[in-house]
């Protein structure tokens, strides 16, 4: 069974603050995937990478993905009250059954005024 | 579009009853979806369709069935309902091929 893990599980923060969540895993995937949830909704796709040491910036949001494919980080520059939702990676094997996706266990995020 | 529609939002259930989830998109995705998620474990693949009549399991199947008549619908169902399946459960569809799932609301089910 692959599994993901998440750090922080929660964080809470002030907002202009920086923060950084890792999601790491012994298995490799042949892409990383980072979604964000609110409360009462499903998970919304923020940014899909594909290749090892990749890095994708979405605002103030950094993604890499590791050299060897095996984890990952999401960086947010200063932080910001609707910045909060709990994060989750998701690690993808690309099968004949679709893109079979391993969830990481999340990170809760609060940012403050 | 409306994407992925779950029904209903939340239901109880108690200990041996049975009931089904809805689950819908308007996409034309070939591929769907049915995750559960229960607190602090991130989410867990129960069963996936790759079209109509063509259904294989996920992670975490047993109690649970699902039947995939037409492209649009893909219905999850509870038999002999228990407490270990107190969750909230998504609905995600995907093209084939395609990484990106979209997710629907979800339904928050309590079995007690």
């Amino acid at each position: 069974t692959q599994l993901l893990e998440q750090s922080p599980q929660f964080l809470s923060i002030q907002e202009g603050e920086n923060l950084t969540v890792y999601c790491n895993s012994s298995s490799v995937f042949s892409s990383l995937q980072w979604y964000r949830q609110e409360p009462g909704e499903g998970p919304v796709l923020l940014v899909t990478v594909v290749t090892g040491g990749e890095v994708k910036k979405l605002k103030r949001l950094t993604f890499q993905f590791g050299d060897a494919r095996k984890d990952s980080s999401l960086h947010i520059t200063a932080a910001q009250p609707g910045d909060t939702g709990l994060y989750l990676c998701a690690g993808g094997i690309l099968t004949g059954g679709g893109n079979k996706l391993t969830f990481g266990t999340g990170t809760q995020l609060k940012v403050e005024l | 579009n409306a994407g992925v529609t779950q029904t209903p939002k939340f239901r109880i259930l108690k200990i041996g009853q049975s009931m089904t989830l809805q689950c819908a998109q308007d996409m034309n995705h070939n591929y769907m979806y049915w995750y559960r998620q229960d607190p602090g474990m991130g989410l867990k693949l129960i069963y996936y369709s790759v079209g109509a009549g063509i259904t294989d399991k996920g992670e975490v199947p047993n109690g649970y069935n699902v039947s995939r008549s037409t492209t649009e619908d893909f219905p999850l169902r509870l038999e002999l309902a228990a407490p270990s399946q107190t969750s909230v459960y998504f609905c995600a569809s995907g093209l084939a091929g395609a990484r990106e799932q979209y997710f629907g609301p979800g339904t928050r089910l309590t079995v007690t």
